[in-house]
């Protein structure tokens, strides 16, 4: 069935690092691809997203580009903060089999940790 | 805040009992989804209303059990529970149906069975 790989983490880095967030996907069809964040307490929140090849997301500095070709969404920010430090997942829609209907399917998580 | 409600937000049970979370959608979102996180298995689909009808149906235990009622909120029930029940339990609703565009979480329900 349809899959999300992404590097597993916790990932470390100091203020002001680049940062990249590799994912993967295996899916049949056309999936929308998103990235949801989960700050310490709360439930996830859509961070971006894009629904065809070639699209890329961006929010709060974070981007993401749909590459087909290489099935990736990889999550980008130039300049992490402190309050970027959370857990983030890639996503995306997979049709339900036998249906029209269709749900999220995550990956395992990345936790980031920004230190001062 | 995603405008989704969940309750209770932690919950602390014995092995073999039966509890009902409750989510509330955001207004005007017809469909209700439900997902279990934890660390070893990550977010786990469990179950998807529309409207008050079941559609679509992932990795939910035949000891759980869901429905949404006409006001098109939600519950979500576990009965005889087991240690391994223990997790967080989210809920997102989404405007559509037979497409998840987008959806919004709440914050969660901790279940804790002890």
């Amino acid at each position: 069935g349809d899959s999300v790989t992404q590097m597993e983490g916790p990932v470390t880095l100091s203020e002001e690092a680049f940062l990249t967030i590799n994912c993967t996907y295996t899916a049949t069809g056309y999936p929308s691809l998103f990235w949801y964040v989960q700050y310490p307490g709360e439930g996830l929140q859509l961070l971006l997203k894009a629904t065809k090849a070639d699209d890329k997301g961006s929010n709060k500095g974070f981007e993401a580009t749909y590459r087909k070709e290489t099935t990736s969404f990889h999550l980008e920010k130039g300049s992490v903060q402190v309050s970027d430090s959370a857990v983030y997942f890639c996503a995306l829609t997979s049709r339900m089999s036998g249906g029209s209907n269709y749900k999220l399917t995550f990956g395992k998580g990345t936790l980031l940790t920004v230190n001062p | 805040d995603s405008g989704v409600t969940q309750t209770p937000k932690h919950l602390i049970t014995a092995t073999g009992q039966r509890v009902t979370l409750r989510c509330s959608p955001r207004s005007g979102d017809l469909s209700v989804y439900w997902y279990q996180q934890s660390l070893d298995q990550g977010l786990q689909f469990l179950i998807h209303y529309y409207n008050g009808e079941e559609r679509a149906k992932g990795n939910i235990l035949e000891r759980f059990s869901a429905q949404q009622f006409p006001d098109l909120h939600s519950e979500l029930n576990l009965s005889s529970l087991e240690l391994g029940d223990s997790a967080l339990y989210f809920c997102a609703s989404s405007v559509g149906g037979g497409g998840i565009a987008e959806a919004f979480f709440g914050q969660g329900t901790r279940l804790t069975v002890v």
